[in-house]
C-alpha cells in the first residue's frame, strides 16, 4: 500500500507570494493533518480535515489555508508569503475510529521562502 | 494552552544501553499519547501509543510509561541501537481525535 506522498518536496519561493502544497493520503484514510516543521518550533498544528470538512485549526494567521477534496486528497496554501514562513509541512493521514493515536506521515513538503 | 514539552533536548547513550526519554504534558484530556520517532530527511513515524487509561504499553525493545498523577510520560528503548539514532517526539491526541499535539523533541546519539 502507498504511503502519504507530499508535492512538491522542494519549492523556493519569495516574500508575498503564494504557494499550494499538495498530499494525498494512504488509500482509506480519511482524516488529513498538516504541520509546520521549523529548528525553533518543533512540530506546529496547523489544521485538520476529515470529509472535507475542516475540523480543527492551530493557531496560525488567516494566510494559512486548506482544503480536503471529495477522494481525501487535500491542498495547503500559504498567502503572502514571509521569510519566517520557510519550513517543513508535513502532511499526515490516518484512519477514523480505529483505537490508536497513529498518524501516518508522509517526508514533506520543504518551503524556502526569500 | 495545550502543550507536551520534553525534559532534554539531547541524549547520548552507548550502544546496547537503554534508553530513557521523558515527555511533561499538560492536558488531562486527551485520549492518547504518542511516541514518534523521526530520521532525518523523513516525515515523523510511530512507535508506540498508549491510551490515557494505561499506565504501561510494551512493543518490541520500547516500553511506555504513563504517569497521569504527575503528567509525565517516557519512553524505554532496550539495548539501543545505532539505527535508534534519531529524534524523538512525544505527543498527545485530544479527545475526538481532531487534533495532535506534538512535543520538542529530543535527540538520541546512539555511540558505538
Amino acid at each position: 500500500k502507498a504511503g502519504v506522498t507530499q508535492t512538491p518536496r522542494y519549492l523556493i519561493k519569495t516574500r508575498g507570494q503564494q504557494v499550494t502544497l499538495s498530499c494525498s493520503p494512504i488509500s482509506g484514510h480519511r482524516s488529513v493533518s498538516w504541520y509546520q516543521q521549523t529548528p525553533g518550533q518543533g512540530l506546529q498544528f496547523l489544521f485538520e480535515y476529515f470529509s472535507e470538512t475542516q475540523r480543527n485549526k492551530g493557531n496560525f494567521p488567516g494566510r494559512f489555508s486548506g482544503r480536503q477534496f471529495s477522494n481525501s486528497r487535500s491542498e495547503m496554501n500559504v498567502s503572502t508569503l514571509e521569510l519566517g514562513d520557510s519550513a517543513l509541512y508535513l502532511c499526515a493521514s490516518s484512519l477514523v475510529g480505529r483505537n490508536t493515536g497513529e498518524l501516518f506521515f508522509g517526508e514533506g513538503s520543504r518551503l524556502t521562502v526569500l | 494552552g495545550e502543550s507536551v514539552g520534553l525534559h532534554l533536548p539531547t541524549l547520548s547513550v552507548q550502544e546496547g544501553d537503554n534508553s530513557i526519554i521523558n515527555c511533561a504534558y499538560s492536558n488531562s484530556a486527551s485520549d492518547y499519547f504518542i511516541w514518534y520517532k523521526q530520521e532525518s530527511g523523513k516525515g515523523p513515524q510511530f512507535i508506540i501509543d498508549i491510551r490515557s487509561n494505561m499506565d504501561k504499553r510494551q512493543g518490541q525493545r520500547v516500553t511506555v510509561l504513563l504517569n497521569k498523577t504527575v503528567k509525565h510520560l517516557s519512553l524505554q528503548i532496550a539495548a539501543t541501537q545505532p539505527g535508534d539514532s534519531a529524534v524523538y517526539f512525544c505527543a498527545e491526541r485530544g479527545t475526538g481525535g481532531f487534533k495532535t499535539i506534538f512535543g520538542a523533541g529530543t535527540r538520541l546519539f546512539v555511540k558505538a
